[in-house]
């Protein structure tokens, strides 16, 4: 079955840094790739999606890039701010209407 | 423009307790629907998906099933609560075609 590895639990910055979190996949298809941001107590927000089409997304400072060739994605931004504490998730879709593979998550805590 | 709406916000249950949660969309006919858990701190499990009315696919069995019986409503439910049921309860849709999933507000269970 579609499997994907998140292997950083928990990433610490301080405002301005780089940030990079990279995923890999397993799946018999080229799938869609996307990113969820979930703040504390809510529900998990779409921040990104690529596909095979594409290969690379944009949105509020983030980008998302996808490597056919070593079956990963990355979520990456170039100056984090404190307001970016969160988990991130990565997550897979082959067949939308059967749901999501998720990653195990990246808690960022970003300090000032 | 849809909204997702989930009840209760919060649930406090006793072992061995039945439990109805819900989830309801407005703003778009016939979507995909779909029940995830988390445990605190952790990712999310897909546990079931629905593509229509009356029609109910299972991912993971946890000792839960789900009904749909409106096109527009999801309702999870349990006739006997477990320890193990304890976490957080996110409902998501999607459009038919390759629309990624977005997610509620969610219901936190706890059972003691």
């Amino acid at each position: 079955g579609d499997s994907v590895t998140q292997k950083q639990g928990q990433v610490t910055l301080s405002e301005d840094d780089f940030l990079f979190i990279n995923c890999t996949y397993s799946t018999t298809t080229y799938p869609t790739l996307l990113w969820y941001v979930q703040y504390p107590g809510q529900g998990p927000q779409l921040l990104l999606k690529v596909t095979t089409a594409n290969n690379k997304g944009i949105s509020r400072g983030f980008e998302a890039t996808y490597d056919k060739g070593t079956t990963s994605f990355h979520l990456q931004k170039a100056s984090v701010q404190e307001s970016d504490s969160a988990v991130y998730f990565c997550a897979l879709v082959e067949y939308y209407a059967q749901g999501l593979t998720f990653g195990l998550g990246t808690r960022v805590s970003v300090f000032p | 423009a849809q909204t997702i709406h989930q009840w209760p916000v919060a649930e406090i249950k006793a072992v061995g307790s039945p439990l109805s949660l819900g989830c309801t969309i407005k703003g778009k006919s016939s979507p995909n629907l779909y029940w995830y858990w988390q445990a605190t701190g952790g990712t999310l499990q897909q546990l079931f998906y629905s593509i229509t009315v009356g029609q109910v696919e299972s991912v993971v069995q946890l000792n839960l099933s789900a009904s749909r019986p409106k096109d527009d409503q999801f309702i999870l439910s349990t006739e006997k609560l477990l320890l193990s049921h304890s976490g957080f309860y996110l409902c998501a849709w999607s459009s038919t075609g390759n629309q990624a999933p977005l997610f509620g507000e969610g219901t936190r269970l706890s059972v003691l």
